[in-house]
């Protein structure tokens, strides 16, 4: 079974600034199936980032997905106010399974 | 458009089976996509429970497989979840959602508490 290890815990950053998240892998995820959401306070999660690297429809080009193999990176530029949420990624393994990340929660400085 | 709905008790006492129902609407269940459940207990991240998929064959959680269990009903096109002996530690708000690698569409949630 796979865990997903993601840094920072919290994150404390200003609009305007970037953010780099770290998602960690305990083995190598097949075929980059990792994703990224973004989830606010009462509200479900959203998808952001699919096959480590390509944005859900509809979402902005500020934020971008990287990495391969067992280390991911999600990356928001020019942070807006509505970014600050807490972020999860997942991947799907075989046998079928699917893992979340614990979750990086991003908060206004 | 898809939707999802969770239904079932808020409430449920310890060591009994939390039971819940999602249905589903804009879109046939065995047309296709795995239908699983995930939860999250308050303050806390994401937990995958278990899934079905078109065929009805299940998935589970290693961690919660002895006590989970998904069926579906494709004639009134919803799924449904039975977890066993439940503790304090099985409160949580209860996802249902439509999903194959990624997952998309979401239902509300529905909080279900684990008290006597």
């Amino acid at each position: 079974e796979i865990v997903l290890t993601q840094s920072p815990g919290t994150l404390s950053l200003s609009p305007g600034e970037s953010a780099t998240l770290s998602c960690r892998a305990s083995q190598s995820v097949s075929n980059n199936y990792l994703a990224w959401y973004q989830q606010k306070p009462g509200q479900t999660p959203r998808l952001l980032i699919y096959g480590a690297s390509n944005r859900a429809t509809g979402i902005p080009d500020r934020f971008s997905g990287s990495g391969s193999g067992t280390d991911f990176t999600l990356t928001i530029s020019r942070l807006e106010p509505e970014d600050f949420a807490v972020y999860y990624c997942q991947q799907y393994g075989s046998s079928p399974t699917w893992t979340f990340g614990q979750g990086t929660k991003m908060e206004i400085k | 458009q898809v939707q999802l709905q969770e239904s079932g008790p808020g409430l449920v006492k310890p060591s009994e089976t939390l039971s819940l129902t999602c249905a589903v609407s804009g879109y046939s269940i065995s047309s296709g996509y795995y239908w699983g459940w995930v939860r999250q207990p308050p303050g806390k991240g994401l937990e995958w429970i278990g899934s079905i998929y078109q065929s009805g064959s299940t998935y589970y959680n290693p961690s919660l497989q002895s006590r989970v269990s998904i069926s579906v009903d494709t004639s009134k096109n919803q799924f449904s979840l039975n977890l066993s002996s439940v503790t304090a530690a099985d409160t949580a708000v209860y996802y249902c959602a439509r999903h194959i690698y990624t997952w998309d569409y979401w239902g509300q949630g529905t909080l279900v508490t684990v008290s006597s």
